[in-house]
């Protein structure tokens, strides 16, 4: 069993390019998310989906959009990439309620120039 | 307002001895859960240890064990006869039972190194 796969695991990336974060896990989870970590900022929520189907705003989703279109994958698209975007992000995943431990992926990190 | 306090930015510790890494937060949902998180160099981000607020014993797992205060609104994590492999980052997290976007909130982190 994989967990949770991120790809790529690392990318340099044109200012203006659109760009997409592959996630995909097979635990069979609810609940999936993205998070964005930087360095004095921690970890913060972009998007989330509770269940396949339904998604929505995390604390910082302007530039990002998600989409899930069933249980397993939630892509992360950067619809025009700008040097903030710049990060480490991390894919995460689980049961969905507040008990449930997340899960996370290996992390993709993404130069933006 | 920072919800989850970690006031250890890092420390040192000696290999076989134990640590105590410091945690507090801050909430007025009574429903909520506590998760411990290491980050080693290599980035990836592997859950530790968790404990719920009605929980009424302090968890444990292996060498990890959380000394949770509730009134004081700590959640201390132990690490027993540390290891050179322990050495990474370590954070605490918080989630809401009130949160319906489910997210975890995370404290800054304290760094660990274990010397020989």
């Amino acid at each position: 069993i994989a967990g949770i796969t991120q790809a790529p695991t690392s990318q340099i990336l044109a200012a203006g390019r659109r760009m997409t974060l592959r996630c995909t896990q097979d635990m069979r989870h609810n609940a999936m998310y993205w998070y964005r970590q930087d360095l004095g900022l921690g970890l913060r929520l972009i998007h989330y989906s509770n269940t396949a189907g339904t998604t929505g705003k995390g604390e910082v989703p302007d530039g990002y959009s998600v989409s899930r279109a069933n249980t397993d994958d939630f892509p992360l698209t950067l619809a025009s990439a700008v040097p903030s975007q710049t990060s480490v992000y991390f894919c995460a995943s689980s049961e969905g309620l507040y008990t449930d431990t997340q899960y996370f992926g290996p992390g993709t990190r993404l130069t933006v120039l | 307002a920072q919800k989850i306090t970690q006031t250890q930015p890092g420390m040192f510790v000696q290999e076989k001895e134990a640590v105590t890494l410091d945690c507090t937060y801050d909430t007025s949902d009574p429903s909520y859960g506590l998760f411990w998180y290491k980050q080693p160099s290599s980035g990836e981000m592997i859950f530790l240890i968790y404990q719920g607020s009605y929980d009424q014993q302090n968890a444990t797992e292996g060498r990890y064990s959380l000394n949770f205060q509730k009134a004081r609104k700590s959640a201390n994590l132990v690490i027993s006869a540390s290891q050179l492999g322990d050495s990474a980052m370590y954070f605490c997290a918080m989630r809401e039972g009130s949160d319906s976007w489910g997210k975890l909130q995370f404290g800054a982190g304290t760094q660990v190194v274990v010397t020989p």
